[in-house]
């Protein structure tokens, strides 16, 4: 258990729903990422935050998909209108950096993942 | 071409072989080398940091090699608990920025 906590676990909905996952970081952590996992395939990065700064968004798979992390501790993600293409792993993961370093260059901590399905 | 390539395997080894692994990047500007380990059905979890001089850590080694654009990783005597996906992770300069990139992974099965 890293301390990374990602809340629900599981999460079956229909098409067309929004669902919102939520993460909460290792306290003294300032970045926290969010990235998608299909089957067979490395985590495909999709935003992060430093503090409550969302410095990168352009990766984000569609204007469905929001992040937000307003008070600089946990953070949430939605999809809207739900698509079955969606149906992956959404991984969360922290890190904790002092300098005015780019993305990735930390080590990141990953939470267990929440596991959509959309019907 | 993808940006991080890696041989999804499965590499099928016995018990105390040594086996390594090679992961390529496509754009020569990037930085920061990772490998991750990741069992199956659970988050992944870093395994060692890559770093230009080569580094070692136990039974682990990691190199760099920048001019032909790829890390590697080296597991000797094998353990069956060594049986897992690991991805590399390059941090890729893209558009200003840098986006941490991972590989698809590649399978090690060890066997007794």
């Amino acid at each position: 258990d890293t301390g990374v906590s990602q809340d629900p676990r599981h999460k079956i909905t229909k098409r067309g729903q929004n669902v919102t996952f939520r993460c909460d970081p290792i306290s003294e952590h300032n970045r926290l990422y969010w990235y998608r996992q299909t089957l067979g395939q490395g985590p495909e990065f999709l935003t992060y935050f430093q503090n409550e700064a969302q410095l990168e968004k352009s990766r984000l798979l569609s204007d469905r998909f929001s992040a937000e992390r307003p008070k600089g501790s946990f953070s949430t993600l939605e999809i809207q209108r739900t698509e079955q293409g969606d149906s992956a792993m959404y991984l969360c993961a922290s890190s904790r950096i002092k300098f005015q370093l780019g993305a990735g260059t930390d080590t990141q901590y990953f939470g267990p993942g929440t596991r959509l399905t959309v019907l | 071409r993808k940006e991080v390539e890696q041989d999804p395997g499965p590499f099928n080894v016995p018990e105390g072989a040594t086996v390594a692994f090679n992961c390529t990047y496509s754009n020569s500007a990037s930085q920061s080398f990772f490998w991750y380990r990741q069992d199956c059905r659970k988050e992944p979890k870093l395994l060692m940091s890559v770093y230009s001089s080569g580094n070692e850590d136990g039974r682990f080694t990691a190199q760099l090699n920048r001019a032909s654009q790829y890390i590697s990783l080296l597991i000797r005597d094998s353990k069956l608990s060594d049986s897992a996906t690991y991805l590399c992770v390059v941090n890729l300069a893209s558009g200003g920025s840098y986006i941490p990139t991972f590989g698809r992974g590649t399978s090690l099965i060890v066997h007794p």
